[in-house]
């Protein structure tokens, strides 16, 4: 069985400053994880991925995440919060032959001037 | 441009009518799925489907049905036995690979 957790159905950070939303993942194989996010009223849209490879991945709108093995973490962040980057944002693990995601309850992102 | 097309984007229904909600994709995947999104409680996974003219319940299809007649299209139709059907809904598909999904632009039914 697979499951995400994310800690902080909201953060609030100010403009410029770094943005750390947290991921733990729990998986009896390896996993895929994902981080997505969304708009209102909008469907979501890829972030990034881990997929094996080099355990820090970087994303678009310079969003990246470090895949932590001995912590089952997969945390996002980010150096300078924009007030664009103001969104929901979605943890997802797959592992195995569970080609399906699990999704956490997301975070909302708050960017405050 | 290649993509996931949900339609409408948009839909009032009255109680006791069934409505279906259209989604098609050209980026020749096999994997489709169809989640539900109430504030609050992420993505639930209503059904899906591996290929065509197969498919499987997700964790809450009580109340919807689907079909997959065509590698492109997986339309969900929302049915007068589902009790709280007020929602965002979601298409995906999925990439080959890495398994990453692909989603529409989402469909928000609201029931009068």
């Amino acid at each position: 069985a697979q499951s995400v957790t994310q800690l902080g159905s909201h953060v609030s950070v100010s403009e410029g400053a770094l943005v750390l939303l947290r991921c733990n993942y729990s998986s009896s194989v390896p996993p895929y994880l994902f981080w997505y996010v969304q708009y209102p009223n909008q469907g979501l849209q890829l972030l990034l991925k881990y997929t094996s490879a080099a355990t820090l991945v970087k994303g678009i709108n310079d969003f990246e995440a470090e895949f932590k093995k001995s912590e089952t973490s997969f945390h996002l962040t980010k150096p300078s919060a924009h007030m664009s980057d103001a969104a929901e944002y979605f943890c997802a693990v797959s592992s195995g032959s569970a080609r399906q995601l699990t999704f956490g309850s997301g975070t909302q992102l708050t960017v405050l001037p | 441009d290649g993509g996931i097309t949900q339609s409408p984007k948009y839909l009032f229904r009255k109680e006791g009518q069934n409505v279906t909600l259209s989604c098609e994709q050209n980026l020749n995947h096999d994997a489709m799925y169809w989640y539900r999104q109430d504030p609050g409680q992420g993505l639930r996974l209503i059904y899906y489907s591996q290929i065509v003219n197969d498919f499987q319940k997700g964790d809450i299809a009580e109340g919807y049905s689907v079909s997959r007649e065509k590698k492109e299209s997986f339309p969900l139709t929302v049915t007068s036995a589902q009790k709280n059907p007020t929602a965002f809904y979601l298409c995906a598909s999925q990439g080959f690979s890495t398994g990453e999904l692909f989603f529409g632009e989402g469909s928000r039914l609201t029931v009068l």
